[in-house]
């Protein structure tokens, strides 16, 4: 039968405009957090990270907010621009018998409309 | 720095031939990761090294599956024997200080065909 992949979110926006990609996590003892890109046929590239004592933190354009009241992250693109265009993904370690694991969420598919 | 070198970029092998994905993380990163991606599954670490040692394993799929870090330079990930559903990219990565003190550094990928 056919198989079914992943469905992944996607969000297209305008050219100049600002892009908000959205994150929720599970486990309210979580402390770190990352924002990965990845453009097509590239691997992961990191964006920028945010500790659980901040509820913001702004890089090159790019803002990750965090909300531990409702466990939600949250990253902030500004005047998203063509080459922002990717698949984005939060993650976060998660500690296993054997250590702590970067684990990726599904995430979101951004596409930049000139 | 070059980055994360992996090859062979592309590899299309037979069910039931033996696969080697090759690894080199960049110079002084202590840490290096396997991740799979498929559309069904996402990204997936299979085992991470600390010092060449391997420190969690566990995401590796089955006994077909085995890595080796044999210097700090050199890393490989075997497959033996091959079936369809190993079909995926197949990602290496290194860091400095680990999952909690900033970034992974990916390479580009080998994206495993087979048939």
């Amino acid at each position: 039968g056919e198989s079914v992949g992943l469905h992944l979110p996607t969000l297209s926006v305008q050219e100049g405009d600002n892009s908000i990609i959205n994150c929720a996590y599970s486990n309210s003892a979580s402390d770190y957090f990352i924002w990965y890109k990845q453009e097509s046929g590239k691997g992961p590239q990191f964006i920028i990270d945010i500790r659980s004592n901040m509820d913001k933190r702004q890089g090159q354009r790019v803002t990750v907010l965090l909300n531990k009241t409702v466990k939600h992250l949250s990253l902030q693109i500004a005047a998203t621009q063509p080459g922002d265009s990717a698949v984005y993904f939060c993650a976060e370690p998660i500690l296993t018998g054997g250590g702590n694991k970067l684990t990726f969420g599904t995430g979101t598919q951004l596409k930049v409309e000139l | 720095d070059a980055g994360v070198i992996q090859s062979p970029r592309h590899e299309v092998t037979e069910m039931g031939q033996e696969v080697t994905l090759r690894c080199k993380p960049i110079s002084g990163h202590d840490y290096l990761f396997w991740y799979r991606q498929t559309m069904m599954r996402g990204l997936e670490l299979l085992i991470y090294f600390n010092n060449n040692v391997p420190i969690d394993d566990s995401g590796m799929p089955e006994d077909r599956f085995s890595a080796k870090m044999p210097n700090a330079s050199f890393s490989t990930l075997k497959i033996q024997p091959s079936e369809p559903r190993d079909s995926a990219v197949y990602f290496c990565a290194s860091s400095l200080l680990g999952v909690y003190a900033g970034e992974l550094f990916f390479g580009e990928g080998s994206r495993l065909t087979v048939l």
